[in-house]
């Protein structure tokens, strides 16, 4: 089975920008969640999907948004972009049962963003 | 509100001797915890999935251990290698919601020296 695949892995934009991501999760998986990664504030939780509907969201402003596919993709959007936005950026597949504790999850290799 | 800590921060150790990480987090419910490691500028690879009804799971040279009552986990490896080398991060999933939000601690970075 293919695991989660995130594009692009690298990303350079200057400030006031908007960008892309995108996540793959992996077949037969329906939650998709997405984190940030700084150095200084760690993993933090950006949103989760679960059959096209956003099921949680985390303490971010709403320069960043995100949506799911119905094959399950998933893409976030972050708009006017800032210095502060630079971070690794990953996102986990599981498949999402409600509330269940089976729900191992599996994570991309991230996409790289740079603010400039 | 949940909170997730790993201690030490850091641990440098010979190759060849066993380890333990620790986790501690601050609220007893939760559906599950799971370690993870993380390499350099990587993503995470999932290590272990305890679910809350389990006390420990075991893959190969890692251990880990479940005491929700105390409201902590260990990662023991044995043997260690250059090659285990990476951050540890442990995360759980706080019982109640219908998420799969993951709650991360702050991570230990393990050198192993040859």
């Amino acid at each position: 089975k293919a695991g989660v695949t995130q594009t692009p892995r690298y990303l350079i934009k200057t400030r006031g920008q908007q960008v892309t991501l995108s996540c793959s999760p992996i077949s037969g998986h329906r939650s998709v969640s997405w984190y940030q990664q700084t150095p200084g504030q760690g993993l933090q939780f950006l949103f989760e999907y679960f059959s096209e509907t956003q099921r949680n969201k985390g303490n971010f402003p709403g320069r960043f948004s995100g949506r799911q596919f119905s094959n399950s993709r998933s893409e976030m959007n972050v708009s006017t972009l800032e210095l502060g936005d630079s971070a690794l950026y990953l996102c986990a597949s599981s498949q999402g049962n409600r509330g269940s504790s089976y729900n191992e999850q599996f994570f991309g290799p991230g996409t790289r963003l740079t603010v400039l | 509100k949940q909170e997730v800590t790993q201690i030490p921060a850091a641990l440098s150790v010979p190759e060849g001797e066993n380890l333990v990480l620790n986790c501690s987090f601050t609220d007893s419910a939760i559906y599950n915890l799971q370690w993870f490691r993380q390499d350099p500028g990587k993503g995470l690879t999932s290590l272990l999935l305890i679910q809350s009804s389990q006390r420990e799971q075991t893959s190969g040279r890692l251990n880990a251990s479940l005491d929700k009552s105390s409201g902590r986990s260990t990662l023991y490896i044995a043997a260690s290698q250059p090659g285990d080398s990476a951050t540890y991060l442990c995360a759980v999933i706080e019982y109640g919601g219908a998420t799969n939000k993951l709650i991360f601690g702050t991570g230990t970075l393990l050198a192993v020296q040859p």
